[in-house]
């Protein structure tokens, strides 16, 4: 298994450009969400999921978007990018709702200049 | 909102001494309780998971216990080692789950 992957490892934008960032797992969870992570701050979720089809908002979801079209999948995209959304994004998954253990991908480091 | 606190910020400690890395949380309806270890630049990585009906995990040198009802855990790391160095975080899993702001842990040769 190769876990959770994300790609790309690192992006540059300029502000205003629109990116989607990519995320994929291949345990069958059913749960997976996105988080950004700043100096400081600790881990904050942005959007979640809990099946294909059905995605909610985490607790900083403002300029992004995010869908869930298949159980592998979940993008996250940009809408357009400004410079506040300079951080480390990390998608991580689970087997359900509640109690299962979340496994995290390896990040991907964003700067928006 | 569930809050996370983890003190201290940072630690720091001569090689072969024990620890203890300490985690409070405000709401005790949780499913469970997750330990992370996180290097420079990197993922996460889970180190252990106690349920909400537990008392406490091992893995290694490494202990974790989870008292619900005063919202608190703990990460016992035995004989630590200079590969211990890294940033531990604890998450608590509720409707949605929770970080704090981890531990910063240095081992000195």
């Amino acid at each position: 298994n190769a876990g959770v992957t994300q790609t790309p490892k690192f992006q540059v934008l300029k502000t205003g450009q629109s990116m989607t960032l990519q995320c994929a797992q291949d345990m069958n969870h059913e749960y997976m969400s996105w988080y950004r992570q700043d100096p400081g701050m600790g881990l904050r979720l942005i959007h979640y999921s809990v099946g294909a089809g059905i995605t909610d908002q985490g607790e900083v979801p403002n300029g992004y978007n995010v869908s869930r079209s298949t159980t592998e999948d979940f993008p996250l995209r940009l809408l357009s990018a400004a410079p506040s959304q300079t951080s480390v994004y990390f998608c991580a998954s689970r087997q359900g709702e509640g109690g299962g253990e979340q496994f995290f991908g390896p990040g991907t480091r964003l700067t928006v200049l | 909102k569930q809050e996370v606190t983890q003190i201290p910020a940072a630690l720091s400690v001569p090689e072969g001494e024990n620890l203890v890395l300490n985690c409070s949380f405000t709401d005790s309806a949780i499913y469970n309780l997750q330990w992370f270890r996180q290097d420079p630049g990197k993922g996460l990585t889970s180190l252990l998971l106690i349920q909400s009906s537990q008392r406490e995990q091992t893995s290694g040198r490494l202990n974790a216990s989870l008292d619900k009802s005063s919202g608190r855990s703990t990460l016992y790391i035995a004989a630590s080692q200079p590969g211990d160095s890294a940033t531990y975080l604890c998450a608590v899993s509720g409707n949605q789950f929770y970080f704090g702001t981890g531990t910063s842990l240095t081992v000195i040769p």
